[in-house]
């Protein structure tokens, strides 16, 4: 069965460093997301993309966050420089038609 | 800001036994979904249930929907150790999904 990779899966980081998480969505779908879920929260989105144009940005914080999806396949998120705050898990997800989204194993980040 | 809200928080139940989580959410949608997370692990769609739909049923999963209260309920039957998850419930409307905090889920064998 066709799975969203993710990776890595670990990252600690110190403040003030550049991190950057890497997502390949289910072959062939179209929109792909990053979220950001915070230790007991549910997950909140940061940028959705459909093929390589972004959807949704609105609650990416510009200042330290990108996040890119070149060739409108695989997709990277980076965060430069990383904060105490930014310590959570990331989550990329994938979807065909815009409404189940498949998610992948998330990337769990602490910045020390 | 998080549209939906999960009720109870937390949740303990003896393997057998049936769980209900409730959802409630602020505005208008077009879908509401349940999904499961185990720990640590990404999120995992259960059932998506339409507007204009009261009920759905999926194994052992049974989900209604009420748009006149904002409210929507999941129920497990017979649950299983295996159903200890964290379960969250998303709502859309011409938006992405807006996700809820989840309820804990805790099947004691």
């Amino acid at each position: 069965e066709a799975e969203v990779a993710q990776s890595p899966r670990y990252k600690i980081t110190e403040k003030s460093q550049a991190v950057a998480f890497w997502c390949d969505p289910i072959s062939g779908h179209a929109t792909l997301y990053w979220y950001r879920q915070i230790l007991g929260q549910g997950p909140e989105l940061l940028v959705q993309f459909q093929d390589e144009s972004v959807v949704d940005d609105s609650q990416l914080p510009k200042d330290r966050f990108s996040a890119e999806r070149l060739k409108g396949v695989d997709s990277t998120l980076k965060i430069q420089p990383a904060e105490l705050g930014d310590s959570a898990m990331y989550l990329c997800a994938s979807s065909s038609r815009g409404e189940t989204q498949y998610f992948g194993p998330g990337t769990r980040l602490l910045v020390l | 800001s998080q549209q939906g809200e999960e009720d109870p928080q937390a949740l303990s139940i003896q393997e057998g036994e049936n769980a209900t989580m409730n959802c409630s959410y602020k505005t208008s949608i077009n879908n509401l979904q349940w999904y499961r997370q185990n720990s640590g692990r990404g999120l995992v769609h259960l059932i998506l249930i339409r507007s204009n739909e009261r009920e759905k049923h999926s194994g052992r999963l049974r989900v209604t929907l009420d748009t006149s209260k904002k409210s929507s309920s999941l129920l497990i039957t017979a649950s299983r150790a295996a159903d200890t998850a964290s379960y969250f419930c998303a709502t859309d409307f011409n938006t992405p999904l807006v996700f809820g905090k989840g309820t804990r889920l805790s099947v004691i064998a």
